[in-house]
């Protein structure tokens, strides 16, 4: 079945214990973006990658880090979680072409809390 | 800036009350517009892509059209279990833009 992972689905964690949530998509999926999601401001970007070892940031990239050495998976690093970091963070990816215009598939979401 | 708004922010429709929901869009040479369906705590999932103006997609009781400023997502009929919030992104070729989404309650 073709789908994208997420590991772990509910993480509860304190400030400044740095933490990884994986993303593994079994499309061959060039690109691959996270997302996390909050309460009246919707779906925001934080990274993306095109294809294996390029990654840019998206519109909220302060606090996270990524990397992309396979092409199956992009772990987002947060290397000292906040409570502002406390949200629901989505994992996705989507083939490339030359329009670009291509549906993203998302993972099940990682509910996370930092207290 | 490239911007898509959605309205209303919520919706409650009795069981068979058909309704649209809109996002309309402002994206320097659009490439797609995408309309999600997300259930609570799960992911997006895909519904529709549409291309160009006047392009029109089906499926099952839903009805997506899109025109150079806007998008519809028409519901027909709808049942209890087409609650859900759905999301539509506007991609330019450079960014794909989410709107809030609109929270669909549809009661018996």
């Amino acid at each position: 079945e073709a789908q994208v992972t997420q590991n772990p689905r509910y993480l509860i964690t304190v400030t400044g214990k740095k933490l990884t949530v994986t993303c593994s998509q079994n499309m061959n999926h060039e690109y691959m973006s996270w997302y996390r999601q909050d309460p009246g401001l919707g779906l925001r970007q934080i990274y993306y990658s095109m294809n294996v070892e390029v990654t840019d940031k998206g519109d909220v990239p302060e606090g996270y880090k990524v990397s992309r050495k396979e092409k199956r998976n992009f772990p987002l690093i947060l290397e000292s979680p906040s409570p502002n970091q406390t949200s629901l963070y989505f994992c996705a990816s989507r083939p490339t072409g030359t329009s670009g215009a291509y549906e993203q598939y998302f993972g099940p979401g990682t509910r996370l809390t930092v207290t | 800036e490239d911007q898509v708004t959605q309205s209303p922010e919520a919706l409650r429709l009795q069981e068979g009350e058909s309704s649209s929901l809109n996002c309309s869009y402002t994206v320097s040479g659009l490439r797609g517009l995408f309309w999600y369906r997300q259930d609570p705590g799960k992911g997006p999932e895909f519904l529709f892509t549409l291309y160009s103006a006047g392009e029109e997609k089906e499926k099952e009781r839903l009805k997506a059209t899109l025109t150079k400023k806007e998008s519809f997502l028409h519901i027909t009929a709808p049942k209890p279990e087409d609650s859900a919030t759905y999301l539509c992104a506007a991609y330019s070729g450079y960014a794909l833009n989410f709107g809030k989404g609109t929270s669909l309650l549809v009661t018996p």
